[in-house]
Order: structure tokens, then C-alpha cells, then sequence
């Protein structure tokens, strides 16, 4: 098993430019999380689901888009890239709500 | 908000040593996991204690939880240079908010 994928691994973006950043796993995960880290910060959600179709905000959502049309993938958008979203995104999956199982992260920076 | 916090937020030792590293949290916890992140990976579940145990051991860790304090202990005994990572408390509340994680203990071990 590939466990958890994340498309791309790195990423340069322009301010104002869009992008999307996919997770893909193949343990039939209901539950699946997008986080950032910075510096200093932790690992703070952005957006998770809880099941195929349906999607939740985290700790911090905003300038995020996210969807789960299967319940294998879960993408996240950035609609107009800013350098406040210059991170590490991390992608997670879980069976419930115990242990989660990560991704190995995109290094994405906007200049 | 974070709802778990680690101290310290960075630990020298020497191979051999013991490493202990704390986590405060602030409300009612259903279970408390701690996970692991070597440098530019993704984080690895390491152990999860619920709220009904005060004490677990997973090999070389050892993990207390005293919910009256609101805190939990994470100890590596005998510590490798291998065990050089970041090192995060994860709270699952009560309810159906999603895991929370600290802002981590960066633990260098020196051979």
C-alpha cells in the first residue's frame, strides 16, 4: 500500500496565481484533513472531511477551497495565491477519529 | 487555538540518555496521542493514551496522562541519534471537533 500521497512535492506560485494540491489514499479512509506548518506555528487545520462528499473548516480556512467527489482524494485549492500561504501543507487520513496518517508533505512558496 | 502545548520547545541530550517531554492541554480530552516528525517528513503516529489510562508503554516510550492537571508526559528512554525529530501532542476533545496538535519539542540526540 502507497498509504498517503501528495501531488506536488514542491511548488512555486506567483501572488495571484491558483493551484491545486492533491492527497490521495488507499486504506479507505473515511476521514481526511489538510493541515499547514510553519515556523513556530505547529501543525494548524485548514479543512477536513468526515466522509465522500462532505467537507468541514479548521482552524484556519480562509483563502482555502477544498473537495472530496472520492473518498480516496481529497484536494485543496488556492484560488488567488498570496505570500501569507507560503508553507508545508500536509495531507492526513484516518479510519476515525484516532491515529492519522500523513502525507509527505508539499513545500509550496509564493513569491 | 492550540489546544495542546509542549515543553520545552527544544532538548539536547547525549545518546543513552532519557528524554522527557510535557504536554498541557485545556479541556476535557477524550485521548491524547503523541506523534513524531523527522526533519522535512510527515508526521508518524507513536502512541495513544485515553482518558481512562494514566499510563502506557510502546517499547522505549512511556506515556502518562493525569487529567486533573491537564498534562501528559511522553518519556524515550535510552534515546538514539535516531530519535532526533520534532515531537507533537495531538488532544481529541469530546464531541466531533477534529484532533488538535501542539507546537512540538525538537529533541536532538547526540551520539
Amino acid at each position: 500500500n502507497a498509504g498517503v500521497t501528495q501531488t506536488p512535492k514542491f511548488r512555486v506560485l506567483k501572488t495571484g496565481q491558483s493551484m491545486t494540491l492533491l492527497c490521495a489514499q488507499d486504506m479507505n479512509h473515511e476521514y481526511m484533513y489538510w493541515y499547514r506548518q510553519d515556523p513556530g506555528m505547529g501543525l494548524r487545520l485548514i479543512h477536513y472531511s468526515v466522509g465522500e462528499g462532505t467537507t468541514a473548516k479548521g482552524e484556519v480556512p480562509d483563502g482555502y477551497n477544498v473537495s472530496r467527489l472520492k473518498k480516496q482524494n481529497f484536494l485543496l485549492g488556492l484560488e488567488s495565491a498570496a505570500p501569507s500561504q507560503t508553507s508545508v501543507y500536509f495531507c492526513a487520513s484516518s479510519y476515525s477519529r484516532v491515529e492519522q496518517y500523513f502525507g509527505p508533505g508539499t513545500r509550496l512558496t509564493v513569491t | 487555538s492550540q489546544q495542546g502545548e509542549e515543553d520545552p520547545q527544544a532538548l539536547s541530550i547525549q545518546e543513552g540518555e532519557n528524554a522527557t517531554m510535557n504536554c498541557s492541554y485545556k479541556t476535557s480530552i477524550n485521548n491524547l496521542q503523541w506523534y513524531r516528525q523527522n526533519s522535512g517528513r510527515g508526521l508518524v503516529h507513536l502512541i495513544l493514551i485515553r482518558s481512562n489510562e494514566r499510563e502506557k508503554h510502546s517499547g522505549r516510550l512511556r506515556v502518562t496522562l493525569d487529567t486533573s492537571k491537564k498534562s501528559s508526559s511522553l518519556l524515550i528512554t535510552a534515546s538514539r541519534a535516531a530519535d532526533t525529530a520534532s515531537y507533537f501532542c495531538a488532544t481529541d476533545a469530546y464531541g466531533n471537533t477534529p484532533l488538535v496538535f501542539g507546537k512540538g519539542t525538537r529533541l536532538s540526540v547526540i551520539a
